[in-house]
């Protein structure tokens, strides 16, 4: 069956970075688009990044648009989101997920910004 | 960016109520157009895509319709396991934007 395991999330200091992991497996990685979701503590979704199927293009919400950069590995089935200078407004779970529609999510995985 | 509403934010509602909530898009999505639901403390489920397509597994109390900018999620008659927060989200134009969320509650 299809499964997203996320990673790498953790409490950091503004201006930090950090760098979340997606590991799928259960279907054919190189198939599909990816993308990162975040929701911050009790409030919605919001669509952070979208990667194609092969790497190229990429997406990014204004929010994090010259911060965050996501890559992908189909030789390892991975994910990425790194994300440079972080704000305390970045706090959120992030979750990983397949295509538009999303049919698939990670269980996510926690970052917290805060001095 | 295509901006979503939904209406209400909130609602009560009791077992065997039919509830119906609301979403709006900024322009038309044609049905391009997805719901959620979230419970607490989970990662959302996909219950309808295309507008009105029922995802597999998904109870038939559960109904969707609309296009273009105007679309409706429906629980025919509301069961105790359904009280969460339901978002519609646009798949027509990256980014894929999801609406605020209504939350169903007793």
């Amino acid at each position: 069956q299809v499964q997203l395991v996320e990673s790498g999330g953790g409490l950091v200091k503004p201006g930090g970075s950090l760098r979340l992991s997606c590991a799928a497996s259960g279907f054919t990685f190189s198939d599909h688009y990816m993308s990162w979701i975040r929701q911050a503590p009790g409030k919605g979704l919001e669509w952070v990044s979208y990667i194609s199927n092969t790497g190229s293009p990429t997406y990014y919400a204004d929010s994090v648009k010259g911060r965050f950069t996501i890559s992908r590995d189909n030789a390892k089935n991975l994910l990425y989101l790194q994300m440079n200078s972080l704000r305390a407004e970045d706090t959120a779970v992030y979750y990983c997920a397949r295509d538009a529609i999303v049919d698939s999510w990670g269980q996510g995985t926690l970052v917290a910004v805060s001095s | 960016d295509i901006q979503m509403t939904q209406s209400p934010s909130s609602l009560s509602a009791s077992e065997g109520d039919r509830v119906t909530i609301t979403c709006r898009a900024s322009q038309s999505v044609s049905t391009y157009l997805n719901w959620y639901q979230q419970k607490p403390g989970k990662a959302p489920k996909l219950l309808i895509y295309a507008a009105s397509t029922l995802q597999g597994g998904v109870p038939s109390r559960f109904s969707g319709s609309g296009s273009g900018t105007h679309f409706t999620l429906t629980i025919s008659s509301l069961q105790r396991e359904d009280f969460a927060t339901y978002y519609c989200q646009q798949s027509y134009r990256t980014l894929f934007t999801f609406g605020p969320g209504t939350k169903v509650a007793i």
